[in-house]
C-alpha cells in the first residue's frame, strides 16, 4: 500500500531560525512525484514545492527546500529564516502516475516571536 | 491569478438531508478533484473526474455521493443522505493536466456540519 508518515505531529521554532519538516513514503513505484502543501488556519491548501523522484537535484523555492533521499524513502522540507506567516498545518503528499494525491496526516507548525 | 472557489463555505444540514457542494475550477483546467478532510484527520482523496465522467474514485466515494458538471463552469459534489461521519471539510481542486507534476489547485474547502 501506497502511505505517507509524518512522525511530528507538532514542532515549534523561533522566528528566523531554520526547521526541518520529516516524511517518508512507501511505494513499489520508480517514477513519482512529491509535494509539500500548507494549510494555514484558512484552511486553503497551498502547494510549498514538488519534487520529481527521477531528479536527484534537491528542489528549492525561495526559503523552501527539501531534502529527497529515494532509496530511503525520504522526503523533508527545510524552512530557512522562518517568518510567523509560515505558521500552519504541513502536509507532506505523493502522487503516483495516476490521478489522486496521497497526503500524510499533517505536521504543526508553531513560530514562536 | 485564477482561483478555484468553492460555495458554501460553511453548510450546516440535519442528518438523512441531501447537500451540494459546488465548486468552480480554474477555466482552463480539464481535470476535477474531490478531497475530504475530517478534523483532525489526513486529506483523503475522493474522486477525480475527466471529459465527463469519473476516471477514479476512492472507497470513501460510494453510492451516496455523485460528482456533476452540469454547465461549463461549475463542478458539483452531491450527497445524496448525509451521515454524522460526513462532517468534514470538502476541498475541490482543478489541474490542466492529469498525471505527473501538473499542480491541482485547491479551493478554499467548504466545512460541511451533519447535525
Amino acid at each position: 500500500a501506497q502511505t505517507v508518515t509524518q512522525s511530528q505531529p507538532e514542532m515549534s521554532v523561533q522566528e528566523a531560525e531554520t526547521v526541518t519538516l520529516s516524511c517518508t513514503y512507501d511505494t513499489s513505484e520508480s517514477d513519482y512525484y512529491l509535494f509539500w502543501y500548507k494549510q494555514p488556519p484558512s484552511r486553503q491548501m497551498i502547494l510549498v514545492i514538488r519534487q520529481e523522484a527521477y531528479k536527484q537535484q534537491n528542489a528549492t523555492e525561495n526559503r523552501f527546500s527539501v531534502n529527497f533521499q529515494k532509496a530511503a524513502k525520504s522526503f523533508s522540507l527545510k524552512i530557512s529564516d522562518s517568518q510567523l506567516g509560515d505558521a500552519a498545518m504541513y502536509f507532506c503528499a505523493y502522487r503516483p502516475r495516476d490521478d489522486k494525491i496521497i497526503f500524510g496526516k499533517g505536521t504543526r507548525l508553531h513560530i514562536l516571536p | 491569478e485564477p482561483e478555484v472557489t468553492q460555495t458554501p463555505s460553511h453548510q450546516v444540514t440535519q442528518m438523512g438531508q441531501e447537500v451540494i457542494l459546488r465548486c468552480v475550477p480554474i477555466s482552463n483546467h480539464l481535470y476535477f478533484y474531490w478531497y475530504r478532510q475530517i478534523l483532525g484527520q489526513k486529506v483523503e482523496f475522493l474522486v477525480s473526474f475527466y471529459n465527463n465522467e469519473i476516471s477514479e474514485k476512492s472507497e470513501i466515494f460510494d453510492d451516496q455521493f455523485s460528482v456533476e458538471r452540469p454547465d461549463g463552469s461549475n463542478f458539483t459534489l452531491k450527497i445524496r443522505s448525509t451521515k454524522l461521519e460526513d462532517s468534514a471539510m470538502y476541498f475541490c481542486a482543478s489541474s490542466e493536466l492529469a498525471g505527473g507534476m501538473d499542480t491541482q489547485y485547491f479551493g478554499p474547502g467548504t466545512r460541511l456540519t451533519v447535525l
